[in-house]
C-alpha cells in the first residue's frame, strides 16, 4: 500500500472548521483513499472515503487534489467530541487484500 | 445502529496461559478482521478471515494464534501461550460483502500479560 504522510498533532477551537491534510504523493489509481479516526481508548472508526471526487457524508467531508496526491478531511464544526487521532489509510481494492495499514495519524485536540 | 461487540473488556492472564477474545461482528457482515494496538503503538493488522478460513494474516499472526467461526454469531482469537509482549489491546473488525466496504471495528479487549 501506498505511503501517507500527516501532521503528528493539530488543535482547533470548538465550533470552528478543522481541516486535517494527507499527503499520498506515490497514490495508485486503483487506490482508495480512507480516513478512519480513534478516539481515547476506544477502536478505530470509519469516517470516510473516495477515490476522485470529492464525498461528504454527515461526519465530514473529504476534499481529493486533481492530481490525487493529497486529500483533506473536512470537520465543519469542531466539537470537543471531535478529539481524536485521525489516520488517513489508502487502499488499493485490486490488490486482493482488505486490511489497513494504519500509521502514526494526526492527533486532533479541540480547544473549548 | 448495529455494532461490533467484544468481550471480555480486560483480560488479565499469566504468561504461558491460553487466552480467548470473543467478537460478536455485525450480523450481516461476511469479512472478519483481528488487529492489536501495543500501548502508545500504531494499530497494526493480524488476520482477516472470510468463509471460514483465513485470508490474510500479517508475521504477528503466528502458530501462537488462532482463529475461529464457532458459531454463526462469534468470531474468536485464540493465543495459546502468552508471552509479555502479546499485552495489547486488541480490536475486532467486520465488513460488508464486499470488503471493499468500510471496516467497523469494536472497543476492542484489553488483554494484559504479567
Amino acid at each position: 500500500d501506498a505511503k501517507t504522510t500527516q501532521p503528528n498533532s493539530m488543535e482547533s477551537n470548538e465550533e470552528e472548521p478543522v481541516h486535517l491534510p494527507c499527503n499520498h504523493s506515490t497514490i495508485s489509481g486503483t487506490d482508495y483513499i480512507h480516513w478512519y479516526r480513534q478516539l481515547p481508548s476506544q477502536g478505530p472508526e470509519y469516517v470516510i472515503h473516495g477515490l476522485t471526487s470529492n464525498v461528504n457524508n454527515r461526519m465530514a467531508s473529504l476534499a481529493i487534489a486533481e492530481d490525487r496526491k493529497s486529500s483533506t478531511l473536512i470537520l465543519h464544526r469542531a466539537t470537543l467530541r471531535d478529539a481524536a487521532v485521525y489516520y488517513c489509510i489508502l487502499r488499493d481494492v485490486t490488490s486482493g487484500t482488505y486490511k489497513y495499514i494504519f500509521g502514526t495519524g494526526t492527533r486532533l485536540k479541540v480547544l473549548a | 445502529e448495529p455494532e461490533v461487540t467484544q468481550t471480555p473488556s480486560h483480560q488479565v492472564t499469566q504468561m504461558g496461559q491460553e487466552v480467548i477474545l470473543r467478537c460478536v461482528p455485525i450480523s450481516n457482515h461476511l469479512y472478519f478482521y483481528w488487529y492489536r494496538q501495543i500501548l502508545g503503538q500504531k494499530v497494526e493488522f493480524l488476520v482477516s478471515f472470510y468463509n471460514n478460513e483465513i485470508s490474510e494474516k500479517s508475521e504477528i499472526f503466528d502458530d501462537q494464534f488462532s482463529v475461529e467461526r464457532p458459531d454463526g454469531s462469534n468470531f474468536t482469537l485464540k493465543i495459546r501461550s502468552t508471552k509479555l509482549e502479546d499485552s495489547a489491546m486488541y480490536f475486532c473488525a467486520s465488513s460488508r460483502d464486499p470488503p471493499s466496504y468500510e471496516q467497523y471495528f469494536g472497543p476492542g479487549t484489553r488483554l494484559t500479560v504479567t
